[in-house]
């Protein structure tokens, strides 16, 4: 079965620090990768996602994710952290074949000081 | 474009009581999923439709979850009886139809509903 792990529980930065968050993931076949972003009070939604290509991504707000298909590993980066970065931030996957649902990881709760 | 509305916010019940939640989605979205998102843990797939029809209900505890998309466009997930465990935030999302030219994976969620369980 699929499973998504990700390292880090939460996270505290000060504003301009640099940013990576780990997600390793679960699964022998071709995989979808995903981060999604809840900022407070909102709802999911897409940073980024990672199907097929140039296994470095980019996304909104300056996030980007490598995808190292050998260590299984879809890790988030983002050079400078602002305030507004605060959120909980999830891994996603799903199989490469489309119409399976996103498994999720159990998200990363980043705080960033100004 | 509209987002995916979920109704209602927040919901505060004993336990072995019913509750329903309701979700329309994204104008046009064959795919519908329902996930419960525990406090600390990310959101678990309960069940997924693609346009009336059940996908994948695997995670689903039938004894008392139930859901359904009658005609395909807005869905109910019931919860009865409800436990203590069964707090949570109950998520709908919606996608283009998986496997259609289409689809990009991606999720489109709504703001979910908040269950406490007393």
């Amino acid at each position: 079965a699929q499973s998504v792990s990700q390292h880090n529980h939460h996270v505290i930065l000060s504003e301009a620090a640099s940013l990576e968050l780990g997600c390793n993931y679960s699964y022998g076949g071709t995989v979808n990768l995903f981060w999604y972003v809840q900022y407070p009070g909102q709802h999911l939604q897409l940073l980024l996602k990672y199907f097929s290509g140039d296994p470095l991504v980019k996304g909104i707000k300056g996030f980007e994710a490598e995808f190292i298909k050998s260590k299984f590993s879809f890790n988030l980066r983002k050079p400078s952290v602002q305030w507004s970065d605060t959120a909980e931030y999830f891994c996603a996957v799903n199989a490469g074949q489309a119409g399976t649902a996103l498994i999720f990881g159990k998200g990363t709760t980043l705080s960033v000081s100004s | 474009e509209a987002g995916v509305a979920q109704s209602p916010r927040y919901k505060i019940i004993e336990k072995r009581q019913s509750v329903a939640f309701w979700c329309n989605p994204i104008s046009g979205h064959a795919t519908l999923y329902w996930y419960q998102q525990i406090l600390g843990q990310g959101p678990k797939l309960l069940i997924q439709f693609q346009n009336n029809g059940v996908v994948d209900d695997s995670q689903l505890p039938k004894d008392r979850f139930s859901a359904e998309r009658l005609k395909g466009v807005d869905s109910t997930l019931k919860i009865q009886p409800a436990k203590l465990e069964d707090s949570a935030v109950y998520l709908c999302a919606s996608s283009t139809r998986t496997g259609s030219v289409t689809y990009t994976g991606e999720l489109f969620f709504g703001e979910g509903s908040r269950l406490t369980v007393l």
